[in-house]
């Protein structure tokens, strides 16, 4: 079965300084793979995705996701932190069925609440 | 960009009672919608799959009489807890993806609704 792993449950880092939120995989064939954040009592947006291609990915916010295949990771990065980037960090999966085909499920990780302090 | 709105974003109801969520996409057409269900400080776990014009596909362990999904429009999905109890309290959360979107792109999520059952 497909799934996303976030070992930490918060991550916490002062302002200005590079954060890094971790993200490891286990998928079947290729990954579709995508970062979302939650603020308080709302839905998620959309960060970036990866699907092909570069394996650095440039999302919104200032935030980058690497993607690396050896070590089936995909780690949410971003070079200085604000205090306003504090909020709950999902990595998602698209899941894939029996047959090996994408499906049109998201498969989430647990989260990791970022803090940034002033 | 895609916009789901979601609503209500807050409701309080007495225990026994139905509550209905509304899912609206408002600037396209979503042939599938999900529902989610989020637990302080957890992930989300999917409920089910809506499907324009079809019955709902429900996520394994998920009450299907109890939570009455209908997607009537390509426009909107509704899900209905009925006969609510206080373990229902939870924040359900949407999310739609495009019409002949291509299946690699990340899905657009609703602002949730934080149901409390008294």
């Amino acid at each position: 079965a497909q799934s996303v792993a976030q070992p930490e449950d918060q991550v916490n880092v002062a302002e200005g300084n590079p954060l890094t939120v971790k993200c490891t995989y286990s998928v079947s064939g290729n990954p579709y793979l995508f970062w979302y954040v939650q603020y308080p009592n709302r839905g998620l947006q959309f960060l970036l995705k990866y699907i092909t291609g570069d394996n650095l990915v440039k999302g919104s916010y200032g935030f980058e996701a690497e993607f690396n295949k050896s070590h089936t990771s995909f780690h949410l990065k971003k070079p200085s932190a604000l205090v306003s980037d504090s909020a709950l960090y999902f990595c998602a999966v698209r899941d894939r069925g029996s047959y090996g085909g994408a499906t049109n499920k998201l498969i989430f990780g647990t989260g990791t609440l970022l803090a940034v302090q002033p | 960009g895609a916009v789901v709105s979601q609503h209500p974003s807050r409701v309080i109801c007495k225990s026994g009672t139905s509550v209905k969520i509304e899912c609206r996409s408002l600037d396209f057409q979503a042939t599938t919608m999900f529902w989610y269900r989020q637990f302080p400080k957890q992930s989300l776990m999917l409920m089910a799959t809506s499907n324009e014009g079809s019955k709902a596909t429900y996520e394994q362990g998920v009450e299907k009489d109890k939570f009455l999904i209908n997607h009537a429009s390509l426009t909107l999905s509704t899900l209905t807890v009925t006969s609510a109890h206080p373990e229902d309290s939870s924040f359900y959360i949407c999310s739609a993806r495009e019409a002949g979107e291509v299946a690699n792109y990340g899905y657009t999520f609703g602002s949730g609704t934080r149901l409390t059952v008294v």
